[in-house]
């Protein structure tokens, strides 16, 4: 099992420029999150999915759009990039237990810089 | 006021030594309580999940208070291995598990 994956690792993007970061699991969980992480912020949401076909906004969606075309997949999108969205982006997965707070499994992350 | 608050330290010990971080919480409608474990330039790990009773994992100790609102976590006989940030997470019941993470406080155990 690869758990979570997360495609790219790093990724430089100028002002304006669009681009799609890719998160995959092998576990058959049911819901994924996007999450990014900034320097005295910790993680934040920013969109999650409850399973193939559902998306809903996080705390900090603005900017952002998401897909779960598949249930192992969740893209998110980056239309415009803007330097403020120069973070560490990480991906994670869960499988409803039935009880709240299910462990999240986290993909290793993607370094992004947007000048 | 953020709804989950820690001590951003660093906490520098020597190995060996019992260290305890502690964290608050905002929300009195928090049901989950986690520490998550994150070493340098790498993904967040469960290290154990709190307790109302409180919970023993090895060298870890984890002690809800939900009267006072925090969280503590106790690492008894420090390692070197054992530094890195360590994340106090809280979750609200809801349609998802969504987690709501504090900053991390770090910890470096020296020899």
């Amino acid at each position: 099992n690869a758990g979570v994956t997360q495609t790219p690792k790093f990724r430089v993007l100028k002002t304006g420029q669009s681009m799609t970061l890719l998160c995959a699991q092998d576990m058959n969980h049911e819901y994924m999150y996007w999450y990014r992480q900034d320097p005295g912020m910790g993680l934040r949401l920013i969109h999650y999915s409850v399973g193939e076909g559902t998306t809903a906004k996080g705390e900090v969606p603005d900017g952002y759009n998401v897909s779960r075309l598949k249930k192992q997949n969740f893209l998110l999108g980056l239309e415009s990039a803007a330097p403020s969205q120069t973070s560490v982006y990480f991906c994670a997965s869960s499988y409803p237990s039935g009880l709240p707070g299910e462990t999240q499994y986290f993909g290793p992350g993607t370094r992004l810089l947007v000048l | 006021r953020k709804e989950v608050e820690q001590d951003p330290g660093p906490f520098n010990v020597p190995e060996g030594a019992t260290v305890a971080f502690n964290c608050t919480y905002s929300n009195s409608a928090s049901q989950s309580f986690f520490w998550y474990r994150q070493d340098c330039r790498k993904e967040p790990k469960l290290l154990m999940s709190v307790y109302s009773s409180g919970n023993e994992d090895g060298r870890f100790t984890a002690q809800l208070n939900r009267a006072s609102q925090y969280i503590s976590l106790l690492i008894r006989d420090s390692k070197l291995s054992d530094s890195a940030t360590y994340l106090c997470v809280v979750n609200r019941a809801g349609t998802a598990s969504k987690l709501t993470f504090g900053t991390g406080t770090r910890l470096q155990v020296t020899l």
